[in-house]
């Protein structure tokens, strides 16, 4: 079973500066099957990137995804009072399918 | 427009059963994969089952034999029954789409609460 490790924990920054996410996986993972979710408190998450690097419909262009293997990243250019949530990394294994989730980043406002 | 709403939550005293809906709109839920996704209060994500639009189901190890994923076509319905209800299934529970083109979850329902507590 592959586990999915976020860090950090917990991101303190301010409006404007830059966000770099890490998810690592603890062996290979497609870059077709990982995607970043971002919840805020009492709401469903929300699908931000799919394919590793691919922004769903209606994400903001700061919001970018890069990576390969076992390493991923989640880059917020700059940050916008919106953007203050808990942000999941998640992947798919083989068939039948299998999804593990991250147990997330919350990105806190300094 | 494109939602899922899901229904049926409550309180339920363990060892307990509930059945949660979750009604599509916008898309037919029988050609789509749609899984079960819960987080437990303060927790993160956790899968819990999905059904293939070819009917085949799978769980996860800590509630299988425990809760069934069905859907009825006819009402674009999606359901998750629960039986042998413990206090660690307490959670939030959302109804997801699972594309298969985009390989990710792209529709969410609003998630619905149940809590297992005597």
């Amino acid at each position: 079973e592959i586990v999915l490790t976020q860090s950090p924990g917990t991101l303190s920054l301010s409006p404007g500066e830059r966000a770099t996410l890490s998810c690592r996986a603890s062996q290979s993972v497609s870059s077709s099957y990982l995607a970043w979710y971002q919840q805020k408190p009492g709401q469903a998450p929300r699908l931000l990137i799919y394919g590793a690097s691919s922004r769903a419909t209606g994400i903001p262009d700061r919001f970018s995804g890069s990576g390969s293997g076992t390493d991923f990243t989640l880059t917020i250019s700059r940050l916008e009072p919106e953007d203050f949530a808990v942000y999941y990394c998640q992947q798919y294994g083989s068939s039948p399918r299998t999804y593990t989730f991250g147990q997330g980043t919350k990105l806190e406002i300094k | 427009e494109v939602q899922l709403v899901e229904s049926g939550g409550g309180l339920v005293q363990p060892g307990g059963s509930l059945r949660l809906s979750c009604a599509a709109s916008g898309f037919t839920v029988s050609s789509n994969y749609m899984s079960w996704v819960r987080q437990a209060p303060g927790k993160g994500l956790e899968w819990v089952s999905v059904i293939y639009s070819g009917g085949s189901t799978y769980y996860a190890d800590s509630v299988k034999g425990r809760f069934t994923i069905s859907r009825h076509n006819s009402k674009n319905t999606l359901y998750l029954q629960m039986n042998s209800l413990r206090a660690e299934d307490t959670a939030v529970y959302y109804c997801a789409r699972d594309s298969l083109l985009l390989q990710a979850f792209d529709i969410w329902g609003q998630g619905t609460m149940v809590t297992v507590s005597s």
